[in-house]
C-alpha cells in the first residue's frame, strides 16, 4: 500500500534555529517527491519536486533532498515567516495520485 | 503565473440547497484536480480531470459532481450536502497529469448547516 510518513508531527524552532523535516516514502511507481508550504486556511504552495535519489533542490533559507527511501527538508537559520505546515507528498505512477503525508507543522519563534 | 483562482472564497448552505464552486487557471495547464481537506489533515483527492475528460473519481458521492466545460475551466456542483462535508475544497491544476507539480488555488472553505 501507498504511503507517505512525516516526523516530526509538530517542531517547535528559536529563530536561526536550523532542523530537518522527515518523509519517509513507500510509493508504488513513483514519479516525483513533492514538498508543499501551507498556511492555515489557504492552498498549499508548491516549493519542490525531486526525481531522483541524490538530487537536492534550494530555495531561500530551504533545501530539499531526496534518497531511495526518504525525502529531507533541511531548514537552515528559520524566521518566523517559516512558521508555516509543510507537507510532502509522492506522486504513483500506478494509481495516478499524489500520496500526501500528515504534515509536519513548524513553529518558528523570535 | 503559476495561479488558480477559486470562487467563492467562503460558502455557507444548508443541506438543501444546490450550489456550485468554480475553479480558474490559465497556464494552459491539461490536468485539473479537485480535493478535500479537513482540518489538521492533508488534502484527499476527489477527482481528476485530463484533457477535460473525468480520469479518477476516488468513489465520492454523488450529491458532488464535477464539470470541466473547457481546459480553463473546473466547477463541482453541490446538492443535498451533509454537515460532515463541510471542508475547505482545493482545487489544483498541473501540465499533464503525469507527475508533474500540482499548482493549488486558495480554496473554498465550505460550511454544510
Amino acid at each position: 500500500e501507498d504511503q507517505v510518513t512525516q516526523s516530526p508531527e509538530a517542531l517547535r524552532l528559536q529563530e536561526g534555529e536550523s532542523s530537518s523535516l522527515n518523509c519517509s516514502y513507500t510509493v508504488s511507481g513513483l514519479r516525483g517527491l513533492f514538498w508543499y508550504r501551507q498556511d492555515p486556511g489557504k492552498g498549499p504552495e508548491f516549493l519542490f519536486t525531486l526525481y531522483s535519489a541524490g538530487e537536492e533542490k534550494e530555495k531561500e533559507r530551504l533545501k530539499a533532498t531526496l534518497t531511495k527511501k526518504e525525502s529531507f527538508l533541511h531548514i537552515t537559520a528559520p524566521k518566523p515567516e517559516d512558521s508555516a505546515t509543510y507537507l510532502c507528498a509522492g506522486y504513483s505512477s500506478n494509481t495516478g495520485k499524489l500520496i500526501f503525508g500528515q504534515g509536519t507543522t513548524l513553529q518558528v519563534k523570535p | 503565473d503559476t495561479e488558480v483562482t477559486q470562487t467563492p472564497k467562503h460558502l455557507v448552505m444548508g443541506m438543501t440547497n444546490k450550489k456550485s464552486l468554480k475553479c480558474e487557471q490559465h497556464m494552459g495547464h491539461r490536468a485539473m484536480y479537485w480535493y478535500k481537506q479537513k482540518a489538521k489533515k492533508p488534502p484527499e483527492l476527489m477527482f481528476v480531470y485530463s484533457y477535460e475528460k473525468l480520469s479518477i473519481n476516488e468513489s465520492v458521492p454523488s450529491r458532488f459532481s464535477p464539470e470541466c466545460p473547457n481546459s480553463s475551466l473546473l466547477n463541482l456542483h453541490l446538492h443535498a450536502l451533509q454537515p460532515e462535508d463541510s471542508a475547505l475544497y482545493l482545487c489544483a491544476s498541473s501540465q499533464t497529469s503525469g507527475g508533474l507539480e500540482q499548482f493549488f488555488g486558495p480554496g473554498t472553505r465550505l460550511t454544510v448547516l
